[in-house]
């Protein structure tokens, strides 16, 4: 299995520019999450999603952020317009997320944003 | 809400035992896992306690106790490779999962 996909792997955009994000899960796969990090906040929990329905994104910071996943093998994260502070690395996992496991989640190698 | 707190750096010899504490606050909660992430690179699984005790898997072991909300990763026989962040996290209700601020290990010669 190629694990989870991400892409692109870096972004530089200029402030007020949309930026999407995307994301590939591991197939088979029912949990999807996006993370953000950053040194000053560390990793956040931005929006999660379970067999392809959003469960909870009230990690998402503002309106200028939103993420759909219109089936299983793929998501994506948009932010729209985007500001310096965005500036982080952008983590999507998938989960098997069956209930009485482990709940081990499997991330991608990021996507680095810097908002200029 | 949910939160959990561990330590921001431990430092640790090579060879040597570390342990590395968590203490939570989650709703409805299923168990704690630990992750490691190394500079540039992306979390990875290491473990993971639903039920009280410990959970040993090579050289790292994880300990949970519900009842004081709290658990710990143990690493032995430390190498400079364990050089990492290490990251506790509490699943919950609908499987949400929330990390904890990380523990910045180094490991010394």
């Amino acid at each position: 299995d190629a694990g989870v996909i991400q892409s692109p792997r870096h972004e530089v955009t200029e402030m007020g520019q949309e930026v999407t994000l995307r994301c590939k899960p591991i197939s088979g796969h029912n949990s999807l999450f996006w993370y953000r990090q950053t040194m000053m906040r560390g990793l956040e929990l931005l929006i999660y999603f379970n067999n392809n329905v959003p469960i909870d994104d009230s990690g998402m910071p503002e309106d200028r952020f939103s993420a759909k996943m219109p089936n299983a093998s793929f998501s994506t994260l948009k932010i729209q317009p985007s500001e310096p502070r965005d500036s982080a690395v952008y983590f999507c996992a998938s989960s098997p997320s069956r209930t009485g496991g482990s709940y081990e989640q499997y991330f991608g190698p990021g996507t680095r944003l810097t908002v200029t | 809400g949910q939160s959990l707190e561990q330590p921001s750096e431990v430092t640790a010899v090579e060879g040597a035992i570390v342990q590395i504490n968590c203490t939570y606050q989650t709703s409805g909660f299923y168990g704690l896992s630990w992750y490691q992430q190394h500079d540039g690179g992306a979390p990875t699984f290491l473990s993971y306690n639903a039920l009280d005790g410990l959970e040993e898997t090579g050289r790292f072991s994880s300990f949970l106790s519900r009842s004081d909300s709290y658990g710990y990763l143990l690493l032995q026989e430390l190498q400079m490779k364990d050089s990492a962040s290490y990251f506790c996290a509490g699943t919950g209700g609908g499987f949400k999962t929330i990390f904890g601020a990380g523990t910045r290990l180094f490991v010394k010669a």
